[in-house]
């Protein structure tokens, strides 16, 4: 079936560095959804990106869905405690469920 | 309601008693999925509900799982013959129609002893 995958799965920043997290799928998305989820907390809806290359910016985030359609990234520009959390990548996969990643935890130093 | 809720928010049981929990979705949300979530992990698909029957179910682990929805909103979970696996914390998600933004709910921990 289909994987979707995430790296890097913990990533340290100190607070004012940028940061990076990749989302790979084994199969082409028809639209690819992120997710923020709080310590101890739900994931909470961030964004959909539908369009292939397409780019979206929320203030200090900024999300890129691949030409190809299989690949997604979220960059944080100058990280602060409150982006403390982990981040999910999410797709429609076969049938009509939905296929999460694993997830990157994000810790940020103050 | 303001959001999607969930109740228990904390359920312990003994391996092989039956477990219901329960999720009340955003009113006028069509479409409800159930998740679960283990420690360190991303939510696990269970199954999805596009108003009152289940469009599918193929997350579910086994035939002790099984889910209701019989008036197209409120939603059970209903595990059988629980076992110490199924500890997870189970999550409840609506959205107005299949692919739209999902709303969580807070979740049910579920331990079983």
């Amino acid at each position: 079936g289909q994987q979707v995958m995430q790296i890097p799965q913990y990533q340290h920043v100190q607070e004012g560095e940028d940061f990076t997290t990749y989302c790979n799928s084994s199969t082409t998305l028809s639209n690819i959804q992120w997710y923020k989820q709080r310590p101890g907390g739900h994931p909470v809806f961030l964004i959909q990106l539908v369009k292939s290359g397409e780019v979206k910016k929320q203030k200090r985030l900024t999300f890129q869905f691949g030409e190809a359609k299989k690949n997604s990234s979220l960059h944080i520009t100058a990280t602060q405690t409150t982006d403390v959390g982990t981040y999910f990548c999410a797709g429609p996969g076969g049938g009509q469920n939905f296929v999460f990643g694993p997830g990157t935890r994000l810790s940020v130093l103050p | 309601g303001a959001g999607v809720s969930q109740t228990p928010s904390n359920k312990v049981t003994e391996k092989g008693k039956y477990v219901e929990l329960r999720c009340d979705p955003i009113s006028g949300h069509t479409a409800l999925y159930w998740y679960r979530q283990s420690l360190g992990q991303g939510p696990e698909f269970l199954i999805y509900f596009q108003g009152t029957g289940a469009a599918d179910d193929s997350g579910l682990p086994n035939d002790r799982f099984f889910a209701v929805r019989p008036e197209g909103s409120v939603s059970t979970l209903k595990i059988q013959r629980t076992e110490r696996g199924d500890s997870a914390v189970y999550l409840c998600a609506s959205s107005f129609g299949q692919r739209d933004t999902q709303y969580f709910g807070p979740g049910t921990r579920l331990t079983v002893l």
